[in-house]
C-alpha cells in the first residue's frame, strides 16, 4: 500500500501570512497532483507536476516536486481568505493514491 | 458544462436497506472511480473502471458492487447497507488511468 501523508493535518492562520504544506511518502510516483476541495463539493485540480525538483507556481501558490519523486510541498503566498478549503495531494503510479488532507482556513 | 453527475446528494438509509448510487460523464472519458471519504482518512478508493467493461477492486470493496452501464455512467450498490458505511462518496472520471481526475459534489450517505 502506497502511503502519502500530509502535515499539518490543520492550519489556520492570518491573512496575508505565507505558508507551507508537506506531501511525504516512501513511495516513488510517476506524477503528483495537487487538488483543492471546499465545502460539499467535490476536489478540484490544482495542478500536476511530472519531473522530479519540477517547481509550478499558481498566482500566488507554489507547488515543488521532490527530486526523487517522493514528495511534494505547496507554498501560498499572502494567504487570503479565498484559500481557505481542504487540499489533497495525490501520488500517480496507475492509480491515484490521495494524501490524508491538510485543512486550511485564513482569517480575514 | 456538466461534467460529473451524481445522484442522489444526500440519503438516509436503514440498516439493512439497499441503494445505489449513480453517476455519470459527459466528457467522453475512459475510467471512472468511487472513492468514500471520512474524516481523518482522506480519500479512499472503493472500486474503479479502467475502461468501459472492466470493473477492479480498490482499497475498501467490501460491502459494494459496481456496474460500469456504459461509457458515460458507472454506479455504486450497497445490497445491505451497515452503519460504517455512513461517508460521503464521491465519483471521478478521467480520460485514462492515473491522469488528472474530475470529481462529481458527492453524496452524504447516513446508515442508521
Amino acid at each position: 500500500t502506497q502511503l502519502l501523508e500530509q502535515s499539518p493535518q490543520f492550519l489556520s492562520i492570518q491573512e496575508g501570512e505565507n505558508l507551507t504544506v508537506y506531501c511525504n511518502s516512501s513511495s516513488v510516483f510517476s506524477s503528483l497532483q495537487w487538488y483543492r476541495q471546499e465545502p460539499g463539493e467535490g476536489p478540484v485540480l490544482l495542478v500536476t507536476v511530472v519531473t522530479g525538483g519540477e517547481v509550478k507556481k499558481l498566482k500566488r501558490l507554489t507547488f515543488q516536486f521532490g527530486d526523487a519523486r517522493k514528495d511534494s510541498s505547496l507554498h501560498i503566498t499572502a494567504a487570503q481568505p479565498g484559500d481557505t478549503g481542504l487540499y489533497l495531494c495525490a501520488g500517480a503510479n496507475e492509480k491515484l493514491t490521495f494524501g490524508t488532507g491538510t485543512r486550511l482556513t485564513i482569517i480575514p | 458544462n456538466a461534467g460529473v453527475t451524481q445522484t442522489p446528494k444526500f440519503q438516509v438509509l436503514k440498516t439493512g436497506q439497499s441503494m445505489t448510487l449513480q453517476c455519470a460523464q459527459d466528457m467522453n472519458h475512459n475510467s471512472m472511480y468511487w472513492y468514500r471519504q471520512d474524516p481523518g482518512m482522506g480519500l479512499r478508493l472503493i472500486y474503479y473502471s479502467a475502461s468501459e467493461g472492466t470493473t477492479d477492486k480498490g482499497e475498501v470493496p467490501n460491502g459494494y458492487n459496481v456496474s460500469r452501464l456504459n461509457k458515460r455512467e458507472f454506479s455504486l450498490r450497497l445490497e445491505s447497507a451497515a452503519p460504517s458505511q455512513t461517508s460521503v462518496y464521491f465519483c471521478a472520471s478521467s480520460e485514462s488511468i492515473g491522469q488528472k481526475y474530475t470529481f462529481g459534489s458527492g453524496t452524504r450517505l447516513t446508515v442508521v
